[in-house]
């Protein structure tokens, strides 16, 4: 198995421009969510999803976009990207049941200037 | 959800044993505590998880107390290699659990020679 895949690994936006961060697992996981890492705050939870066609928002959802149509892929939109976006962002992925022991991907590294 | 405090950073030596504690005075019955561990450059990975009294694996020894309204994180002999970010989450375990997953500003470790 690969685990949690994301890509890009880096990527450098314009203001206003729009990407998709990827994400795919290959563990058949029903809850996938999204961190955002900035330097002296931690992880903080921009969305999550428990399950195929189900998303919710988490402690820092404006600005961000996602969908789950499928169990295996859980992209991050940025509509319209802000300097305050530059962080790293952090996919993960656990079971249903235990969906607090989170798998986590290796991470983009985002910057918009 | 249960907040959770810890110190932002500790120092130890090469050999000593490290004790990093998280208060969640607010727990639910409920809710786990799960730990994790995260090195530069990396996404956090699962280390610990536990309900009450001691939990112990390869890893690392996680010490609940009785009233669980804090938890230690405690890693026996540390290398340089234990230079790491730690992270303590409060979260229901199963069934009981939202999909809300927040993390702490976690606690810098480091490891001196």
């Amino acid at each position: 198995n690969a685990g949690v895949t994301q890509t890009p690994k880096f990527q450098v936006l314009k203001t206003g421009q729009s990407m998709t961060l990827q994400c795919a697992q290959d563990m058949n996981h029903e809850y996938m969510s999204w961190y955002r890492q900035d330097p002296g705050m931690g992880l903080r939870l921009i969305h999550y999803s428990v399950g195929a066609g189900i998303t919710d928002q988490g402690e820092v959802p404006n600005g961000y976009n996602v969908s789950r149509s499928t169990t295996e892929d859980f992209p991050l939109r940025l509509l319209s990207a802000a300097p305050s976006q530059t962080s790293v962002y952090f996919c993960a992925s656990s079971w249903g049941q235990d969906n607090e022991k989170l798998f986590f991907g290796s991470g983009t590294q985002l910057s918009v200037l | 959800l249960a907040k959770t405090t810890q110190p932002i950073s500790m120092d130890s030596y090469e050999g000593q044993e490290v004790n990093i504690t998280c208060s969640h005075n607010n727990i639910a019955t409920n809710d786990y505590i799960t730990w994790y561990q995260q090195f530069p450059s990396q996404g956090p990975r699962f280390i610990i998880q536990g309900y009450k009294t001691k939990v112990t694996n390869e890893v690392a020894s996680l010490f609940i107390p009785a009233d669980r309204k804090s938890s230690t994180l405690s890693l026996p002999r540390v290398s340089l290699s234990d230079t790491a970010v730690y992270y303590c989450l409060v979260a229901p375990h199963g069934s009981g659990n939202t999909g809300k997953l927040i993390f702490g500003q976690g606690t810098t470790l480091q490891v001196k020679p």
